[in-house]
């Protein structure tokens, strides 16, 4: 069985500074973990993906995460907020190539001036 | 661009209605989702499907069921709507390479 909790429901921070949104997973087999992005009134977007590999992973907008397995986490970061990127996140986690995702509860972002 | 195109963006529909809800994708994509978005909830899953007339249950398959009978086509049915389904309602296809692409939803009201 694979969950995925989303630490924080809501995040705010000041333009400029830096954006982390906490993602935990559990997966009893080589997770696949990815993070979407929602804008208001529009559909997910693929922020960025990790399947295998180099385990920092970069994304669109500036985005990054880094796969920690000792850690059971794929945190999200950005060095630096803009008022753009004011949005809920999700966090998802998969098994196999094709197979379901499973989301967590999202965290949305709030960025200040 | 591929696409996952639901047939509807904002439905309204009473209490006791048969509600049927349309996914059309044109990727060729054998893996179809149908998840239901609630505030604070995230997406839960509430149907699957791997390939044509096969159907897997998600997590809230409850008042819910399913129908592929073409491969680009994975249908999600109320047979009965009730106001607990009020909700926006997300399909999404997915490759065997982790692509997968989501439709723009359905928000539905059951009133």
């Amino acid at each position: 069985a694979q969950s995925v909790t989303q630490l924080g429901s809501h995040v705010s921070v000041s333009e400029g500074a830096l954006v982390l949104l906490r993602c935990n997973y559990s997966s009893s087999v080589p997770p696949y973990l990815f993070w979407y992005v929602q804008y208001p009134n529009q559909g997910l977007q693929l922020l960025l993906k990790y399947t295998t590999g180099a385990t920092l992973v970069k994304g669109i907008n500036g985005f990054e995460a880094e796969f920690k397995k000792s850690e059971t986490s794929f945190h999200l970061t950005k060095p630096s907020a803009h008022m753009s990127d004011a949005a809920e996140y999700f966090c998802a986690v998969g098994g196999q190539a094709g197979t379901a995702l499973i989301f967590g509860k999202g965290t949305t972002l709030s960025v200040s001036s | 661009d591929v696409k996952v195109t639901q047939s509807s963006r904002y439905l309204v529909k009473r209490t006791g209605e048969k509600v049927f809800l349309e996914c059309v994708q044109d990727m060729d994509h054998e893996n179809m989702f149908w998840y239901r978005q609630d505030p604070g909830l995230g997406l839960r899953l509430i149907y699957f499907s791997y390939d044509v007339k096969m159907k897997e249950k998600g997590d809230i398959p409850e008042g819910y069921s399913v129908s592929r009978e073409k491969k680009e086509r994975f249908s999600l049915i109320l047979e009965s709507a009730s106001t607990n389904q009020t909700s926006m309602y997300l399909c999404a296809s997915s490759d065997l390479n982790y692509g997968y692409t989501f439709g723009s939803g359905t928000r539905l009201t059951v009133v």
